[in-house]
């Protein structure tokens, strides 16, 4: 069993709409939770990161944390063109410096 | 101020050969992870430097794979006697420091990538 699962898609959505992606982990040790956004044959950049349980916004951009279903999700709100690329879902646990990365989702926003 | 600086951005070896990629961390960073991406899979963990030191390999196969961040010049990611599994995109990641809280560094940047192809 992998230690990050993430649904890889593709995940296809119109323009405007609300998009869900999720991951869940099986090493409770994990406090660090980010978001990372990877355009084709480019590096990933970070989009949002969270310690420990709860939610944070940032613009269109929801990020939640559930560590007691060891379960996270980014929303994406009024979805846009630009949006579309590989997320990636990335953890760690306290002290380390290495992040564990889900397998990442494809995602397209059709005009 | 330039990023992340991974060079060469493509590269192609015959089995057998060596594989060597460079990565100029951000200006004032002294901290560098390299990762490396299969088709279609997230990103793995090789090793983390800081200058001159090997902080955790614990990502990095055991034979042919070698990493180093001198006191001057980029650090090298070495892939001696390459085979077609090693076919995929490394990427390198920098940060200015660790965190004084012991927590994990939020700044690592990523540079584009060097995408090694063995035929």
């Amino acid at each position: 069993q992998k230690e990050v699962e993430q649904d890889p898609g593709p995940l296809s959505v119109p323009e405007g709409a609300i998009v869900s992606l999720n991951c869940t982990y099986s090493n409770s040790a994990f406090q660090y939770f980010m978001w990372y956004r990877q355009y084709s044959r480019k590096g990933p950049e970070l989009l949002m990161y969270t310690y420990s349980s709860g939610n944070k916004e940032d613009g269109r951009f929801t990020a939640q944390v559930d560590k007691s279903s060891k379960y996270i999700s980014l929303f994406i709100r009024d979805s846009q063109p630009s949006d579309s690329a590989t997320y990636l879902c990335a953890m760690s646990s306290q002290g380390a410096q290495k992040l564990v990365f889900g397998q990442g989702t494809r995602l397209t926003i059709n005009p | 101020n330039a990023g992340v600086m991974q060079n060469p951005r493509h590269l192609v070896r015959r089995r057998g050969q060596e594989a060597r990629l460079r990565c100029s961390p951000m200006k004032g960073h002294s901290h560098v992870y390299w990762y490396r991406q299969l088709p279609e899979e997230g990103l793995k963990f090789m090793v983390y430097l800081q200058k001159e030191n090997i902080i955790d390999e614990s990502g990095m196969p055991k034979e042919r794979f070698s990493a180093e961040f001198p006191k001057e010049g980029p650090s090298i990611l070495r892939i001696q006697q390459v085979v077609r599994g090693d076919s995929a995109a490394y990427f390198c990641a920098s940060s200015p420091s660790i965190s004084p809280v012991g927590g994990l560094n939020t700044e690592a940047f990523f540079g584009q990538g060097t995408r090694l192809t063995v035929v």
